[in-house]
């Protein structure tokens, strides 16, 4: 299995509202990663987690909080998100910190 | 901090036409990755780059490490309609943890 599952693919929230997005992989890799692209733009990493602790975070606010809980499984919990927030999330993952990386397909939120 | 900036921003050709695409560090990097993003797609992987000087062909596409390990290129060959997606590069400093991404190129096939 090489693949990288995100759900969901789609959400919609309110700027007062609490959702949660979920990253799956089943290649072993020790390392994953939340990033944050807007249109035309590079992805903008977030988060890295390696072997399950979280190592780097991009100075993210604090209305986005990142959640391992095993090797497999990687969350991103969102809370008082703002409209700018609005973007395509792109979870991960890869062998070890700078090898190649997995790309999800992504969720595309909106906030309203 | 490390900076990664790619040249051009956007490349229009003719199918048939070469196309190439520059990747510049700011510091030098421990490899570099080459990545391709389709219209409405996700970054997919297509190469990494490891030692200075280093070339690696994919069919029509070919990617070169620079010496100094802090530029990168890719080169297609010949595009084709199915080449159309923003190209990225990114690497990690050499003292770095992470991984930057560059602006990528958008690069558009005319047939």
């Amino acid at each position: 299995d090489t693949e990288v599952t995100q759900t969901p693919k789609h959400l919609v929230m309110g700027m007062t509202n609490k959702k949660s997005l979920k990253c799956e992989q089943h290649m072993g890799h020790r390392a994953m990663y939340w990033y944050k692209q807007k249109a035309k733009k590079p992805p903008e990493l977030m988060f890295v987690y390696s072997y399950e602790k979280l190592s780097i975070n991009e100075s993210v606010p604090s209305r986005f909080s990142p959640e391992c809980p095993n090797s497999s499984l990687l969350n991103l919990h969102l809370h008082a998100l703002q409209p700018e927030d609005s973007a395509l999330y792109l979870c991960a993952s890869s062998q070890d910190f700078h090898g190649e990386q997995f790309f999800g397909p992504g969720t595309r939120l909106t906030v309203l | 901090g490390q900076q990664v900036m790619q040249i051009p921003q956007y490349q229009h050709v003719q199918e048939g036409e070469d196309f190439t695409t520059y990747c510049n560090s700011s510091t030098t990097l421990s490899n570099i990755q080459w990545y391709k993003q389709r219209p409405g797609g996700h970054p997919v992987f297509l190469i990494q780059l490891v030692k200075s000087g280093e070339v690696k062909k994919q069919k029509r596409l070919t990617f070169q490490f620079g010496e100094a390990k802090k530029n990168s290129s890719l080169h297609i060959t010949a595009t084709q309609t199915t080449d159309v997606g923003t190209y990225f590069c990114a690497g990690p400093g050499a003292n770095a943890g992470k991984s930057t991404f560059g602006d990528g190129t958008t690069l558009t096939v005319k047939p």
